[in-house]
């Protein structure tokens, strides 16, 4: 079966910090990878998706990047946080293979900027 | 443009109430959609989802939903609310990616 892993959990890093949040998938090949940002009392926001290794498409201009440097790996990051950084950051990924296309969240990272 | 939308930003039900969440969709084809849950502090799960056939689809923990394409809505319902039932919806359809609704808040009053 297929689980997907973030990490870490929680982050709590001071304004101008670094950052790097990852995601994993096991058990399925050639997925589409998504971030999203989930900031309080606001709904889901696509912040990157990939469709393949090397392939990463930015939904909204922002202080962040990522990168996809294996098939099943996906990494968010940035090089000076920002207050408004601050959220819980979503992974999740697509199987092309069902007709269905439904995506698979993992748990989530809680990051706070101070 | 393609979009979901649940005007319902948080609902209040008793325990054993019925519960019915409104989504409505506007999309030029026949979209895919979805609900899913989120509890506090959790990543989402899916509820159920709706591709074509049956208009009602029944999903997992006793909810269903009923896809009319005449109000162009996804609304998601379940007769007896339990408290764990207290979360996050979102509705959503899928294009090239998932386009999520804002929202609704459930609370569960004992």
């Amino acid at each position: 079966s297929q689980t997907i892993h973030q990490w870490p959990a929680t982050l709590v890093q001071p304004v101008g910090s670094p950052l790097s949040l990852e995601c994993t998938v096991e058990g399925t090949s050639n997925p589409n990878l998504y971030w999203y940002r989930q900031a309080a009392g606001r709904g889901l926001q696509l912040l990157f998706y990939s469709v393949g290794i090397g392939q990463i498409s930015s939904e909204v201009p922002q202080n962040l990047s990522a990168s996809r440097p294996q098939d099943r790996q996906f990494i968010l990051s940035s090089k000076k946080l920002l207050l408004s950084d601050s959220g819980f950051y979503l992974c999740a990924w697509r199987s092309l293979a069902g007709i269905y296309n439904e995506q698979f969240f993992g748990p989530g990272t809680r990051l706070t900027v101070l | 443009a393609q979009s979901v939308t649940q005007p319902d930003i948080h609902i209040t039900v008793s325990e054993g109430a019925s519960l019915e969440l409104r989504c409505n969709y506007s999309y030029g084809a026949t979209p895919y959609l979805f609900w899913y849950v989120q509890s506090p502090g959790q990543g989402l799960q899916l509820l159920l989802k709706y591709f074509s056939g049956d208009t009602l689809v029944q999903g997992i923990k006793g909810f269903e939903a009923e896809f009319k394409r005449s109000q162009s809505s996804f609304n998601l319902r379940k007769p007896s609310v339990h408290w764990s039932d207290a979360a996050e919806y979102f509705c959503a359809f899928n294009d090239y990616k998932l386009s999520f609704g804002a929202g609704t808040t459930v609370t569960v009053r004992a």
